[in-house]
Parts: structure tokens; sequence; C-alpha cells
């Protein structure tokens, strides 16, 4: 069965620092994958999404993750963090084949922003 | 459009009470979900509806119930809660865009079951 790692499920940044948010997939077939933002008491959004093409994919609020096949990861980074940054956020893989209708989402990763 | 609304959005239960969360949507999909999200768990799929008329068990089923009213709503029941459903519903609906699936989310709805 397909499953979703988030390695940190908390990881705390400095305003201006780098954040890097780590997710590792297990699948024989790469599947489309996605990572989702929650801020506090919201439902989750869209932040980007994977499916073919260019494997380093933007996304909302300068965002971007890359889509690495031989290490089964797609890691979300963002080169400078805001203090608006601060939310969970979660990856989420669906496969490609079977019409399969589901998302199946990793544990999340909680990250602070601090001055 | 208002997207998934989602109805209560708080709610205090004492075990063995029974209670319908109400969830609709406004965008023409087909496919609706239900989730509970849990502290370091994720979101974990409680039942989804691939199109109006049908229902499918996911991963967490036990002591839940839905019903796809019509194309638009999808409510999940709890007939006898337990302090164990104490957690945040989430309602989701879908459309496949291209091939991909993208699901849209609703605010919630904060169950505490003492």
């Amino acid at each position: 069965a397909q499953s979703v790692t988030q390695l940190g499920s908390h990881v705390s940044v400095s305003e201006g620092a780098l954040v890097l948010l780590r997710c590792n997939y297990s699948s024989s077939v790469p599947p489309y994958l996605f990572w989702y933002v929650q801020y506090p008491n919201q439902g989750l959004q869209l932040l980007l999404k994977y499916t073919t093409g260019a494997t380093l994919v933007k996304g909302i609020n300068g965002f971007e993750a890359e889509f690495k096949k031989s290490e089964t990861s797609f890691h979300l980074t963002k080169p400078s963090a805001h203090m608006s940054d601060a939310a969970e956020y979660f990856c989420a893989v669906t496969p490609l084949s079977g019409g399969y209708n589901k998302l199946i989402f990793g544990a999340g990763t909680r990250l602070a922003v601090h001055p | 459009n208002a997207g998934v609304t989602q109805t209560p959005k708080f709610q205090v239960l004492k075990t063995g009470q029974s209670m319908t969360l109400q969830c609709a949507q406004d965008m023409n999909h087909n496919s609706m979900y239900w989730y509970r999200q849990d502290p370091g768990m994720g979101l974990r799929l409680i039942y989804y509806s691939a199109s109006e008329g049908t229902t499918d068990k996911g991963e967490v089923p036990n002591g839940y119930n839905v019903s796809r009213l019509n194309k638009r709503e999808f409510s999940l029941r709890l007939e006898s809660a337990a302090p164990s459903q104490t957690s945040v519903y989430f309602c989701a609906s879908s459309e496949r865009t291209s091939g991909v699936l993208l699901q849209y989310f609703g605010p919630g709805t904060r169950l505490l079951v003492l």
C-alpha cells in the first residue's frame, strides 16, 4: 500500500531563513504529489502539485517543491520564511492508475516562524 | 461560490449521543469525502462518495455512517458517540482536471465527546 512519510512533526525557523519540509513516498510507480497548507482553525488548501513534466514545481506564497524519483522525495522549500508561513503542511499522494479517487496524506509538519 | 461548507463549526456531545455533521458543496463536483484529523496522524479518510448514490468505506469507517443526499450534500452521522471520536472533521469535494484529482476542503467541525 502506498504511504507518505513527513520527516519532522515540528520545524522551527527564523524569519528570513530557508524553509525545508521533507516528504517521502513509497510507490513503485511515481504517483501524483501534492502539498497542502492548513492555517490555524481553517481547512486545507492546495499549495502546489506535481503531475508530469518539470520536476521543480512552484506554488503559492513563494513555495516550491522538487520531485526526485531516485529518492522518492517531494520536499517543500521556501527561500525566506515569513511570519505568515506559520501553519501545518501536509504532503499527499494519489496513484496514477485504476481510477483511484482518494488522497493519502502524511502526518503533517507544523512550521513555526520566530522573529 | 461558497465552496465547501460544513455545519456545525463546534459541537460537544456526551458519550452515547448521536449527531449528524452536514456538508455541502456548490462546485458541481461528483466526489465528496469525510476525513478526521487527529494530532500526529494527518488526515484519515472515513468515507467517500465517488458519485451521487454511491458511498464507500475509507480507512477508519467504524462508528460512522454517511448519506449522499444529492450531488451537493454529503452527511456524516455518529450513532453513538464515543470519546475516541473527539476530533476535527473535514469534508472535501473533488474534481479531476486533466486527469489530476484536486480536492477542496471545508473549514472543519471540531467535535468533543465527553
